[in-house]
């Protein structure tokens, strides 16, 4: 089955400092990408929608200059954690469909655990 | 997209069928209802999706209602591996939009 792969699995790092996560769909492309936030025992929250060539769509309440999208190619879409703070310690999981394959599954990335310190 | 509404837990014997059931009383004809399940610290694994026909695949049965209110996701044989929290999602066909996620159900299953 299709597979998007995502990187790092998990992360470390200081308050004030910036982290990049990327997101791959590892054999198909796609147009569209969806970025998720789960904290403990939560459900995931859907953060931005990523455009390949365009500019990302963010939810109500998602600061899209503290969370910059980059979706630069068709399989690779990157998450920037800005000036990060503890309590943006979360899991980020990404997800991609199919380009043109609307009706179909979603995939889902392994996830990645951020945490700052 | 459509509400669902899932009980919050459930367990289930290892080696029984499990039956999540999903209420998605407000549905509308161009919506789907997808199943996914999260392991912990894992990403969702999608199990299975379905329009008004019943599907099988090589993970579970999907029985929707006739009239589409409501829907069951069946494990036929659950084991240890199988536990996790379980998403029913309710999804238009139309356009390239994202899955929603409510609560879900955390299925247990028990040696």
């Amino acid at each position: 089955g299709a597979v998007v792969s995502q990187h790092p699995s998990w992360v470390i790092c200081k308050s004030g400092t910036s982290v990049k996560i990327e997101c791959r769909s590892l054999d198909f492309q796609a147009t569209t990408m969806f970025w998720y936030r789960q904290f403990p025992k939560q459900s995931l929250m859907l953060m931005a929608t990523s455009n390949e060539g365009s500019k990302a769509t963010y939810e109500q309440g998602v600061e899209k200059d503290k969370f910059l999208i980059n979706h630069a190619s068709l399989t690779l879409s990157t998450l920037t954690v800005t000036s990060a703070h503890p309590e943006d310690s979360s899991f980020y999981i990404c997800s991609a469909r199919r380009t043109g394959w609307d009706n179909t599954e979603a995939f889902f990335g392994q996830g990645t655990r951020l945490t700052v310190v | 997209d459509a509400k669902t509404t899932q009980p919050p837990s459930m367990d289930c014997a290892e080696g029984r069928a499990a039956n999540l059931p999903c209420n998605h009383s407000t549905i509308s004809g161009n919506e789907y209802v997808y199943w996914y399940r999260q392991i912990h610290s894992q990403g969702p694994q999608y199990i299975i999706h379905g329009l008004k026909n019943n599907e099988t695949n090589e993970m579970a049965s999907l029985i929707i209602t006739e009239d589409r209110k409501s829907s069951t996701l069946i494990l036929p044989h659950a084991t240890l591996r199988d536990t996790a929290v379980y998403y029913c999602i309710v999804r238009s066909y139309s356009g390239n939009t994202p899955l929603v996620f409510g609560k879900g159900t955390r299925l247990s299953v028990i040696a």
